[in-house]
């Protein structure tokens, strides 16, 4: 068990430029989370995933962002057409739905800057 | 809607000192659970304790404790006897423990954030 595994840790992007994140869960854990944290913030969920299913997006998940999780496992964010607003620590999360109720475990983020 | 206030932007103590985190909870849930989590400068969110809206028992882990007081949707957190290392930011977090009659059953909700700063 390695832990929430997120990739890139820094990625720095011109405006108008897409990026993609990926996050590798714990592997037995069927649940996976997105969530964005601000500077001064904490984090906002994004969006929710039960094995390949995308349950649940919070309306800050615009057009330009997609999320997937082919197969269960590992999950990928893409931002399309950056903007500046989108500057943030992007974190992914994972549990098994068995755990009812217990804390997720977080992965270290993907920093995002827009410049 | 689900709403986690955490007053107190930062909090700087000098070692050995007691430090008490305020946050205070709104939901219409009847059910639900209530998390600390500590993000240190590496940015990594550390799950530290959880408590069922249902188990109003106080409890203490180690140097760690948490007042729960349902009637006033309080959650407090207290370190004792701080240490360098504790320095870190503190969230409270919600969580929905009722799936298929709320829309936030999954997510956690988050307040703003304590910034602890400990002194040797």
């Amino acid at each position: 068990d390695t832990g929430v595994s997120q990739n890139p840790r820094h990625k720095i992007t011109k405006r108008g430029q897409n990026v993609t994140f990926r996050c590798d869960p714990i592997s037995e854990h069927n649940r996976l989370y997105w969530y964005r944290q601000t500077l001064g913030q904490g984090p906002e969920f994004l969006t929710y995933f039960q094995n390949e299913a995308q349950l649940e997006k919070s309306r800050l998940l615009s057009d330009r962002f997609s999320a997937e999780r082919p197969k269960g496992s590992f999950s990928t964010l893409e931002i399309q057409r950056t903007e500046q607003g989108d500057s943030a620590m992007y974190l992914c999360a994972s549990s098994r739905s068995r755990d009812r109720g217990w804390g997720y475990t977080f992965g270290s983020g993907t920093r995002l800057t827009v410049v | 809607a689900q709403k986690v206030t955490q007053a107190q932007t930062e909090i700087s103590v000098v070692e050995k000192e007691d430090v008490t985190l305020d946050c205070v909870y709104e939901t219409r849930d009847t059910t639900y659970y209530l998390f600390w989590y500590k993000q240190p400068p590496s940015g990594e969110l550390v799950f530290l304790i959880r408590r069922n809206s249902f188990d109003e028992q106080n409890e203490i882990s180690g140097r760690y404790s948490w007042n729960f007081q349902k009637s006033t949707s309080s959650f407090n957190f207290t370190i004792t006897a701080s240490q360098v290392v504790d320095s870190a930011v503190y969230f409270c977090a919600l969580r929905s423990r009722q799936p298929m009659t709320t829309d936030s059953w999954g997510k956690l909700q988050f307040g703003a954030g304590t910034q602890v700063v400990v002194t040797p």
